[in-house]
Formats: C-alpha cells, sequence, structure tokens
C-alpha cells in the first residue's frame, strides 16, 4: 500500500538532547513537509522540501533541521536550541497540493522528560 | 501565520443532525481545502474547492466558496458518531504551501 510512515509513534526527549523523527513515503511524492501542531494552535509549518537537496524553511524553522537525501525520506531533528519542542509532529507529503491536497503521516507525539 | 480562521471553534449536535462548520480567510486564494482529523492521528484530505468554484459535492459533504468574503463552508449531512473528529480548513495561494486554521471539533453523540 502506498503512503507516508512517520516513526516513531510517541518519543521522549531529555534537555539538551537532539531527536530525529523519521518521515517515508513511498507515493512517489515530489514535495515534502513538517507541521507542528500545539493544542488550540492548529498547524504551523517548520520546513519544506520541494525536491530532493533542497529546502526551505517555514514560519518556525528556529530550532528544527531537516534534509533531503532521498526522494522518499524527509527527517526532522529537534535541536536542543528548541526551547519548547513537546507538541504533536505531522509529516505530509505532495504530487500536486493544487488539485490533490497534502497525505499526511500519522503524527509523532514529542514530550519533554 | 495562519490565514484561515474556523467558526466554531467547537460543535456538538445528535446524529442524524447535520453540522455546518465555517471558515474566514484574508487573501486571494487559487483553492480551498478541507481536511479530518481524528484524536491523535494525521489529517485526511476530504475535498478541494477551486476559487473559480462556488459549492462542491462529496458524499455526505457539501463545501461553498464566497471568494467575494473570503469564506468558505462545510456541511455534513446527516451526521454519524464516527464523523466525531477536527476540521480544519486550509487554503493554497497557488504558489506557496497550504495555510491551516486552527479547526473545528465536531462531536457528534450517539
Amino acid at each position: 500500500d502506498g503512503g507516508i510512515t512517520q516513526s516513531p509513534k510517541y518519543l521522549f526527549r531529555k534537555e539538551g538532547q537532539n531527536v530525529t523523527l523519521s518521515c517515508e513515503q513511498n507515493l512517489n511524492h515530489d514535495a515534502m513537509y513538517w507541521y507542528r501542531q500545539d493544542p488550540g494552535q492548529g498547524l504551523r509549518l517548520i520546513y519544506y522540501s520541494q525536491i530532493v537537496n533542497d529546502f526551505q524553511k517555514g514560519d518556525i524553522a528556529e530550532g528544527y533541521s531537516v534534509s533531503r537525501e532521498k526522494k522518499e525520506s524527509f527527517p526532522l531533528t529537534v535541536t536542543s536550541a528548541q526551547k519548547n519542542p513537546t507538541a504533536f509532529y505531522l509529516c505530509a507529503s505532495s504530487w500536486d497540493s493544487s488539485n490533490y491536497g497534502y497525505t499526511f503521516g500519522s503524527g509523532t507525539r514529542l514530550t519533554v522528560v | 501565520s495562519q490565514q484561515g480562521e474556523e467558526d466554531p471553534q467547537a460543535l456538538s449536535i445528535q446524529e442524524g443532525e447535520n453540522a455546518t462548520m465555517n471558515c474566514s480567510y484574508k487573501t486571494s486564494i487559487n483553492n480551498l481545502q478541507w481536511y479530518r482529523q481524528n484524536s491523535g492521528r494525521g489529517l485526511v484530505h476530504l475535498i478541494l474547492i477551486r476559487s473559480n468554484e462556488r459549492e462542491k459535492h462529496s458524499g455526505r459533504l457539501r463545501v461553498t466558496l464566497d471568494t467575494s468574503k473570503k469564506s468558505s463552508s462545510l456541511l455534513i449531512t446527516a451526521s454519524r458518531a464516527a464523523d466525531t473528529a477536527s476540521y480544519f480548513c486550509a487554503t493554497d495561494p497557488g504558489y506557496s504551501t497550504l495555510t491551516f486554521g486552527k479547526g473545528t471539533m465536531l462531536l457528534v453523540s450517539p
């Protein structure tokens, strides 16, 4: 089945640690996106990539980093510089968002302990 | 920045009733999309309406778009308990990424 897979589903981070969230898609989509969701605030764009080896900052990129070495993969690293990382992280991909919208993964819930 | 704003923030109805959610936005759009999110899960694309369309149907869903008022509405007819979820509108300017609103939480009671 084609789809987009995020792992892990739950992740716990200690203060000062970097953690990496995985996002893999087998839909052959060119574009991929990372959103952060906090209660009552909807989705906020962190980073996006429209093609391999290229990515752009979204509205809240500070404290995060990404890479896009393969079409299928778009991992997100939450660095120690992100002061409030506890949130629900959603990855999405699209082929032609103006006609078909985005396909989302099932999310990773990150908690700082 | 978030462009779409859904109204109401929360809606509680009985099974069989219709549910209407509204979305307002601020700038020009190429299209507007509605998504559904079950608790703790990812979003699912429901329907897309282009700026030159006024109404669109998909099963029990009816979406309207009024570009002069910069607003859209999502109507779910004959609601079921399984429709309980959060619903988000997303605006597509045509040259950049989607911008999502904060969502409407719908509770359908049996």
